[in-house]
């Protein structure tokens, strides 16, 4: 069975300060998607990347950048130099990649607070 | 292009009664799936359908169900419903042999 664990249930940083938040996922399928999502208090679930599990580069997209690891079932992603708008809750999610089955396994989530 | 939407936004209910939600996908999306959110059990999946048919369920009660219409559209029922529904109901949407979702802003429902 699949699982996301995201061990940090909160996270508090002080503006400009870089802050890692960690997943660790759980799957038997050699071919598997890991996404992060954003979900800010209005409550809508912002897509932010999907990773295949064939490919491990990791990503950088402005402030943002993600570390994937296969050795440790690791997905984690950063924030460098967080601005207030980046607090929010984070999830880590799974997509296993047989067949028709395109379910997200979701991690418990992490909320970040930035404070200026 | 406009994103998921979901209607109506909040609902309140009671214990018994029962409740309709309605998900328009992104255009072209033919995959729509639902989930629920609560405080004690996170993000959990209810179902998916594409091209109407139900192509994934959850571990959810028979209570919970759904439908797709052909122009994508998708509601989900929920019968008899029970304090412990109360949740935030988001649906998503795919493009076919995509697994990216794009995610709707939610319907709170609030059982009484």
């Amino acid at each position: 069975a699949q699982k996301v664990t995201q061990a940090q249930t909160e996270i508090s940083v002080v503006e400009k300060e870089d802050v890692t938040l960690d997943c660790v996922y759980e799957t038997r399928d050699t071919t598997y998607y890991l996404f992060w999502y954003k979900q800010p208090p209005s409550g809508e679930l912002v897509f932010l990347i999907r990773r295949n599990s064939f490919d491990e580069q990791n990503e950088i997209s402005g402030r943002y950048s993600w570390n994937f690891q296969k050795s440790t079932s690791s997905f984690n992603f950063t924030i460098t130099a967080s601005q207030v708008v980046d607090s929010a809750v984070y999830f880590c999610a799974l997509s296993e990649g047989g067949g028709s089955n395109y379910k997200l396994t979701f991690g418990k989530g992490t909320l970040l607070t930035v404070n200026p | 292009k406009a994103g998921v939407t979901q209607t109506p936004r909040y609902l309140i209910k009671t214990r018994g009664q029962q409740v309709t939600l309605s998900c328009s996908p992104i255009s072209g999306h033919r995959s729509v799936s639902w989930y629920q959110q609560t405080p004690g059990q996170g993000l959990q999946f209810l179902f998916e359908y594409f091209s109407e048919t139900q192509r994934n369920k959850g571990n959810f009660p028979g209570r919970f169900s759904g439908r797709q219409f052909s122009n994508s559209r998708s509601e989900m029922n929920v019968s008899t419903l029970e304090l412990g529904d109360s949740a935030l109901y988001l649906c998503a949407s795919r493009t076919g042999g995509v697994h990216e979702q794009f995610f709707g802003p939610g319907t709170r429902l609030t059982v009484l």
